[in-house]
Order: structure tokens, then C-alpha cells, then sequence
């Protein structure tokens, strides 16, 4: 059985660092891509971008680019998601999902975690 | 970056009623790469329907997906309660991949 389990709910200040975790298990973790979206209070789903555990090949979203990082550690199965220095407006809540690809990088979420909620504040 | 205007942005209908909720693209999404998912409130996402009219594993099939180019349609044939929700198209075939605003489906 496929699940997708994340670490839990995080309180931050501003200007300091978190990594959240991904853990995945009941598949090949190595042949799948690993796809973060962001959820803002109240607010939509945003494609923040994926990394291969292949390889750790990225594709970051334009609006993510630069302000976060993705990794992941294949001896167990966990993707990361990663901020030097949050900042109130990081306030959210983060999903992973594993990415069913049938061409390249392409491709939809098709199990999801449970969502980290980030709470950045002074 | 291809934009998804989801249409409209709330219906409210009784169960056992028919939703047709829009999903129309700012540029044609290449292999009819769209994929629906329905949210609840304090859940994750759930895939829906992918390749725009294919169901995932377990979704009853009162689901279907339709359209192709710049227009895709997901249908509820007949509301049951558990469908109140909110649903998000995305694209996958253009980058960034990126996602609608969500219609709500609310009871009426």
C-alpha cells in the first residue's frame, strides 16, 4: 500500500530556518517524482515544483525558485522541503504527493500526505 | 505559465442534483494533460480524474471528465453528500504545472 506521511505542524519565527520531511513508502521511491503544493490560509493550491529521487533532478516553480529547496535522503525514502530564513508570508500549509509520470517530468499527484502546517510569526 | 479560470467560483445545489463545473485554460494544454481533485475541509487533495477523462482508482464513476484544448468539463451525474467539497483543475503538460482557484460545491 502507497502512503505519503509528513512530519507535523511547525511554529517559526521570522528569519529562521525549517526542513519538513516526506516520508514514502509502499512503492519504489527512486522511480517516482515527489511534487510539493503550497495551500495559504483560505487559498488555493499553488505547484510549488518536484524533485526526482533518482537522480534529485529538480523543476521549480518561477515563484519558488531561489526561496526554497528540495531534497531527499533515498536510504529512507523521505523528500524534503527546506527554508534559510521563513518569513511571515511562508505561513501555510505544505503538501507532498508522489507524481504518476508518463512522459518525462510530466505527470499528476496521485497519493498525497496529510499536509504540514507551517506557522511563521513574531 | 498557463492560467485555469475555473467556472463558476461557488454552486449550490440540493443532492441528487447534476454539477458541471468548468475548467478553461489560457493556452491549449498539450495531451489533454488536466487533472481534477476534490478537497474537503482540513483534508489533502484527492485525485480525481487525470488525462482529462480518465477516473482514478476508486472514484465512483457518477464522476467523468471531459474536453480537450483550452475547455475541460467534470460532471457529477447525481450529488451524493460526501461531494461537498471544493474542486481544483490542474495542467501538467506545460511549466510551470499549475493549478485553477477551485470551485465549492455547497449544499443548496
Amino acid at each position: 500500500e502507497v502512503q505519503v506521511v509528513q512530519s507535523g505542524a511547525e511554529v517559526k519565527k521570522p528569519g529562521e530556518s525549517l526542513r519538513i520531511s516526506c516520508k514514502a513508502s509502499g512503492y519504489k521511491f527512486t522511480n517516482y517524482w515527489i511534487g510539493w503544493v503550497r495551500q495559504m490560509p483560505g487559498k488555493a493550491l499553488e505547484w510549488m515544483g518536484i524533485i526526482y529521487p533518482g537522480d534529485s533532478d529538480t523543476r521549480y516553480s518561477p515563484s519558488f525558485q531561489g526561496q526554497v529547496t528540495f531534497s531527499v535522503d533515498q536510504s529512507i525514502t523521505t523528500a524534503y522541503l527546506q527554508w534559510n530564513s521563513l518569513k511571515a508570508s511562508d505561513t501555510a500549509i505544505y503538501y507532498c504527493a508522489r507524481q504518476m509520470s508518463f512522459t518525462g517530468s510530466y505527470g499528476y499527484f496521485d497519493y498525497w500526505g496529510q499536509g504540514t502546517l507551517v506557522t511563521v510569526s513574531s | 505559465d498557463i492560467v485555469l479560470a475555473q467556472s463558476p467560483g461557488t454552486l449550490s445545489l440540493s443532492p441528487g442534483e447534476r454539477a458541471t463545473l468548468s475548467c478553461r485554460a489560457s493556452q491549449s494544454v498539450s495531451s489533454a494533460y488536466l487533472a481534477w481533485y476534490q478537497q474537503k475541509p482540513g483534508q489533502a487533495p484527492r485525485l480525481l480524474i487525470y488525462g482529462a477523462s480518465n477516473r482514478a482508482t476508486g472514484i465512483p464513476d457518477r464522476f467523468s471528465g471531459s474536453g480537450s484544448g483550452t475547455d475541460f468539463t467534470l460532471t457529477i451525474s447525481r450529488l451524493e453528500s460526501e461531494d461537498f467539497a471544493v474542486y481544483y483543475c490542474q495542467q501538467y503538460g506545460g511549466s510551470p504545472r499549475t493549478f485553477g482557484q477551485g470551485t465549492k460545491v455547497e449544499i443548496k
